[in-house]
């Protein structure tokens, strides 16, 4: 079945960097984005940038620029999501969501989201 | 702060009807999509585009768009679906995603 699997939890000190993979199954990886959600505890929903598998495009929210990175192995069919420069307020689950084909704002296949905790 | 707003919460009785509403200045140019969350999970899309559901969402869900407001709809609101719903869309420049802020549904 379609499906994203995502990489375990991590605890990282600050002012490390966290790296955390996605690999889809059951569909072609590079024929729909990719993109990273992120959800503090007891917070919303927020979006902080998309992948195309095939090209390696990618966009970032304004917020991250200059910290995240996005990036892709496709022979894996793996995508990845590279945070730097993490602080106390980087502890969140981070999702990442394909985006469905022809409505890339709608996000049909989601990963299991990993844990990310940033502590001394 | 979000460009696309959502009321904190929202009740309704079981088996009535309830309208969850995402306001935002892009959505009069671009659709939103809906998902649910339940606690501990991964949300999941239950409308996109002007009124799609993905296979699976039960057709009680249903999606309307008017102006710079978004709404989903559920016709006869069951107690699975108390959940968290979120709307999201094109930011204002149309380059990045944007999510509303969410909408915690109780149901009594």
């Amino acid at each position: 079945q379609v499906q994203l699997v995502q990489s375990g939890a991590e605890v990282k000190k600050p002012g490390a960097s966290v790296k955390v993979s996605c690999k889809a199954s059951g569909y072609t990886f590079t024929s729909y984005d990719i993109n990273w959600v992120r959800q503090a505890t007891g917070q919303g929903l927020e979006w902080m940038g998309w992948m195309n598998p095939n090209s390696g495009n990618t966009g970032y929210a304004q917020k991250f620029q200059g910290r995240v990175t996005m990036t892709r192995n496709t022979s894996i069919s793996t995508a990845y999501m590279e945070l730097s420069s993490l602080r106390s307020e980087d502890t969140a689950v981070y999702y990442c969501a394909r985006g469905e084909e022809g409505n890339p704002n709608a996000f049909d296949i989601w990963g299991q989201g990993t844990m990310v905790t940033v502590s001394s | 702060s979000s460009e696309l707003t959502q009321d904190p919460a929202v009740s309704v009785a079981l088996g009535q009807t309830v309208r969850i509403t995402c306001q935002g200045d892009s959505l009069r140019s671009y659709y939103a999509s809906w998902y649910q969350q339940k606690p501990g999970q991964a949300p999941v899309l239950v409308i996109y585009g002007k009124n799609n559901r993905p296979s699976g969402i039960p057709d009680r869900f249903s999606g309307s768009s008017s102006g710079n407001t978004a709404s989903l709809t559920i016709t006869g609101a069951q107690a699975e679906d108390e959940a968290d719903y979120y709307c999201n869309s094109r930011d204002s420049s149309g380059k990045h995603v944007v999510f509303g802020g969410g909408t915690k549904l109780t149901v009594l």
